[in-house]
């Protein structure tokens, strides 16, 4: 089963930023947050991921709370592009470990 | 930019007939992923390979699906025979897969499968 619970679906204007959060309550020490997403018709798409300190890259941030038992990804501009599923996943960091999808967030960016 | 490549796109099969897919990944990625994505849910990992051998098959429903990966490159997921219930999306993911550093897992396209 998924150890993150996502809400099932959000919307945003496009060119405001849209925050998902993700619960994680049972995280465990080794554990790492993970982002995908999923645009419709294609398969699922590395994001970012964190252990503790908040990340950025190229297409999102990464607020993982002090606690760790929460997250948020954060696009900062929304394009209608976004428009997607957006999975939280929690795993070992190997990447031999596997992933396990929850039923995620379907984002709509708004025109 | 290397993508996995997967083959067909798209199939439809009628109950009790064979069905088999095809996955190219990126070169040199040594960890080989088949997952199932029922429609409206995430993807489930069928089956993982580290470069010919099988890692971890425990979802794999082995009465009728099978997996290989021979020559630890391309690799090849089969149904037989499909039932009405295998309607989905089969995706092949692949990774570099090394011990002491993080790489992600790059996903195909997938292919859908529609039984009738």
């Amino acid at each position: 089963d998924a150890k993150t619970t996502q809400p099932t679906s959000m919307d945003c204007a496009e060119g405001r930023a849209a925050n998902l959060p993700c619960n994680h309550s049972t995280i465990s020490g080794n554990e790492y947050v993970y982002w995908y997403r999923q645009i419709h018709s294609q398969g699922p798409q590395y994001i970012i991921h964190g252990l503790k300190n908040n990340e950025t890259n190229e297409m999102a941030s990464l607020i993982i709370t002090e606690d760790r038992k929460s997250s948020t990804l954060i696009l900062p501009h929304a394009t209608l592009r976004d428009t997607a599923v957006y999975y939280c996943i929690v795993r070992p960091y190997s990447s031999a470990s596997k992933i396990i999808f929850g039923s995620g967030t379907r984002l709509s960016i708004r025109p | 930019e290397a993508e996995v490549a997967q083959s067909p796109r798209y199939k439809i099969t009628e109950k009790s007939q064979a069905v088999a897919f095809w996955c190219d990944p990126i070169s040199g990625h040594a960890t080989l992923y088949w997952y199932r994505q029922i429609l409206g849910q995430g993807p489930e990992l069928l089956v993982q390979f580290q470069d010919e051998s099988v890692v971890d098959d425990s979802q794999l429903p082995k009465d009728r699906f099978s997996a290989e990966r021979l020559k630890g490159v391309d690799s090849t997921l089969k149904i037989q025979p499909a039932e009405l219930g295998d309607s989905a999306m089969y995706l092949c993911a692949s990774s570099l897969a090394l011990a002491t550093t993080y790489n992600e897992q790059f996903f195909g396209p997938g292919t859908r499968l529609t039984v009738l």
